[in-house]
Parts: C-alpha cells; sequence; structure tokens
C-alpha cells in the first residue's frame, strides 16, 4: 500500500466501549498528526508526534489516548467517548519541520451512540 | 486569536468558468500558506502553497495570490471541471514549521 492509510473506515461505538483508530504511512516520514473535522468547523488538531515523541496535545480530553509505536504507526485509542465526539478523524504525515506538506489518510468516520 | 477564516461557505461556478475563493488570515508571522482540497469521502489533499515572499504562483491550472498588506489568500481554478467539487481549505504555518493554522473551508459547487 502507498500513502497513508487509515483502519477502520467506519466505526460506531457505545459511550462505555473502548476502541482504537490506526493509521499507518508508507511515505518514510517521521512527523505524524491526529485531526478532528466536524462538520462546519475547521480541522482541529489534536495531537503531533515528532519521531515517536508527543509534541502538541491540543487540550484534548483524557478519554482520547494517542499511541505512536515507531515513525510509520500512530494509534488513536477511545474510551467512554460523548456523543458530541463524533466525527471525521483524520491522520496525517509529513517529514519533521514541514507541517506545510501533509499528506492525509481517508479518515475514519466516528459515531458514539 | 490566531485564525484562518474563508469568505463563502460555498461556491457555485458553471463548468467552463474560473473559480476564486477567498481566505483571510491573522498571523503575520506566516512563512506558508497552503490550499487543500478535500473530495467527498477523503482526506484533504495538497495542491499547492505559496511562500510569503511570493505575490503569485502557478499550478496546473490553479492560481494562489497573496497579498500580505490585506492578509488576503485567493485560489484561482481555471476552467472549472466536474472533478474540482470539493471543499477547499486554507491553511497557514503561523508561528510554527510543526503544525497548521486551518480556515473553515469553502465548498466548491460545478453547476453543469
Amino acid at each position: 500500500e502507498t500513502g497513508v492509510t487509515q483502519t477502520p473506515r467506519h466505526l460506531v461505538m457505545g459511550m462505555t466501549n473502548k476502541k482504537s483508530l490506526k493509521c499507518e504511512q508508507h511515505l518514510g516520514h517521521n512527523a505524524m498528526y491526529w485531526y478532528k473535522q466536524s462538520a462546519k468547523k475547521p480541522l482541529e488538531l489534536m495531537f503531533v508526534y515528532n519521531f515517536k515523541e508527543q509534541t502538541e496535545n491540543n487540550s484534548v480530553p483524557s478519554r482520547f489516548s494517542p499511541e505512536c509505536p515507531n515513525s510509520s504507526h500512530l494509534f488513536l485509542h477511545l474510551h467512554t467517548l460523548q456523543p458530541e465526539d463524533s466525527a471525521l478523524y483524520l491522520c496525517a504525515s509529513s517529514q519533521a519541520g514541514q507541517a506545510n506538506e501533509q499528506y492525509f489518510g481517508p479518515g475514519t468516520r466516528l459515531t458514539v451512540t | 486569536g490566531e485564525s484562518v477564516g474563508l469568505h463563502l461557505p460555498t461556491l457555485s461556478v458553471q463548468e467552463g468558468d474560473n473559480s476564486i475563493i477567498n481566505c483571510a488570515y491573522s498571523n503575520s508571522a506566516s512563512d506558508y500558506f497552503i490550499w487543500y482540497k478535500q473530495e467527498s469521502g477523503k482526506g484533504p489533499q495538497f495542491i499547492i502553497d505559496i511562500r510569503s515572499n511570493m505575490d503569485k504562483r502557478q499550478g496546473q491550472r490553479v492560481t494562489v495570490l497573496l497579498n500580505k498588506t490585506v492578509k488576503h489568500l485567493s485560489l484561482q481554478i481555471a476552467a472549472t471541471q466536474p472533478g474540482d467539487s470539493a471543499v477547499y481549505f486554507c491553511a497557514e504555518n503561523g508561528d510554527s514549521n510543526y503544525q497548521l493554522i486551518w480556515g473553515a473551508g469553502t465548498k466548491l459547487i460545478i453547476k453543469p
């Protein structure tokens, strides 16, 4: 596979469930990002990892827990989410320090019931 | 606070006409301004960028104009095609090279 892939593409979960989103990039990048995209809102940056180290956490609630085991993989662990967390979650990658050239995955459409 | 905003949330254009999508930004420290295109069911895709030391940059059928005096950015699409239907986002790097500030997006609709 090429580019940035995300699984699953769609996810429906209850408020008491625990699930994880996965992102993988095949571009040799060393920075990865999680975004939340809600209707009629700008993209909200959630987390940034550079060389596997978290360098940005934009006041994201603790019910979202990121994990970056290596430069190619990024996870977002979800637990006890709220209905307002329903959104499209996008993963992106770039070379570190080159956030202007981010490559995005197709996103995971999350619905919290 | 810092913000990047769009003048029009939706733009309808006749197929074959030129499209102009506008964006306002507020951070004078930004070095890069970028346009992304997001088609339905896909993530945003890089279209073109421009550095702060330039006023204009052209790509294939697209031109980006930067007016630093009024902090305005625009994307021009020539001879708009049905495949241009998407949401277009502007973004700027602000004070950082490690994250972007995103606009709300403009939905471009192509009329046959």
